[in-house]
């Protein structure tokens, strides 16, 4: 019973490929989000969604856009893909409950190579 | 702005021995405050929070993190360090009202025999 699962675990691609980064999770959360962590272990967040309705956009390239077709899903798509998007990127989801709202559980990243 | 520092990049420690990981914030409203862990190739999972409760706050494996607001800081500790505990380790500060969680930049923890 994964809580939080992103497909595919491993993306190695060609510079000027788009390729998409699925993220689903059976908590019934109502937010959803995408972290970056580089390699220096750096994580920051990208993109929040509450209820399908995006919320936090961070300082992010336009070639990045989120999609999310529910509440229980939160897809990434890159466009033309370049040398410095290879990280590992983690989808997150939390429920915005008093006292619980900010604890946000991780799914087990994807590491995108790109060459 | 809010933001996290973590003041060691690595801590080395012997098995059986205690564990402290240093964690100092800044934040201009009450912070919500977080400990996660990461261990190789993996996701990063919740060790303990503080939202504005008790101020000694005990997570899961045996860690403990306290929060004391007159020297703004949140440190991590464990009495006795188990070999399964050698991980990245992550204090981060939620950003009031938009759910956005600012990372420290990690600290290596690694526990010899």
């Amino acid at each position: 019973d994964t809580a939080v699962s992103q497909t595919p675990k491993y993306l190695v691609t060609q510079m000027g490929n788009d390729k998409s980064i699925k993220c689903e999770q059976n908590l019934g959360h109502d937010t959803m989000y995408w972290y970056k962590q580089d390699s220096k272990k750096f994580l920051k967040i990208m993109f929040s969604y509450n209820n399908k309705e995006l919320i936090i956009n961070e300082t992010v390239p336009n070639r990045f856009s989120p999609k999310s077709p529910d509440k229980a899903h939160l897809n990434l798509h890159i466009n033309s893909l370049e040398l410095g998007d290879s990280a590992v990127y983690f989808c997150a989801s939390s429920q915005a409950r008093e006292g619980r709202r900010f604890e946000q559980y991780f799914g087990p990243g994807t590491r995108l190579t790109v060459t | 702005a809010q933001s996290v520092t973590q003041l060691d990049s690595h801590v080395s420690v012997s098995e059986g021995t205690p564990v402290l990981l240093r964690c100092n914030y800044s934040s201009s409203y009450s912070p919500s405050l977080f400990w996660y862990v990461q261990h190789p190739n993996k996701g990063l999972q919740l060790l303990l929070k503080y939202t504005s409760a008790a101020t000694l706050v005990k997570g899961i494996n045996g860690f403990e993190a306290e929060f004391k607001k007159s020297e703004t800081s949140f440190h991590l500790t464990k009495p006795s360090a188990h070999m399964s505990d050698a991980a990245e380790y992550f204090c981060v500060v939620s950003e009031s009202g938009y759910n956005k969680l600012i990372f420290g930049a990690g600290t290596r923890l690694a526990v010899h025999p």
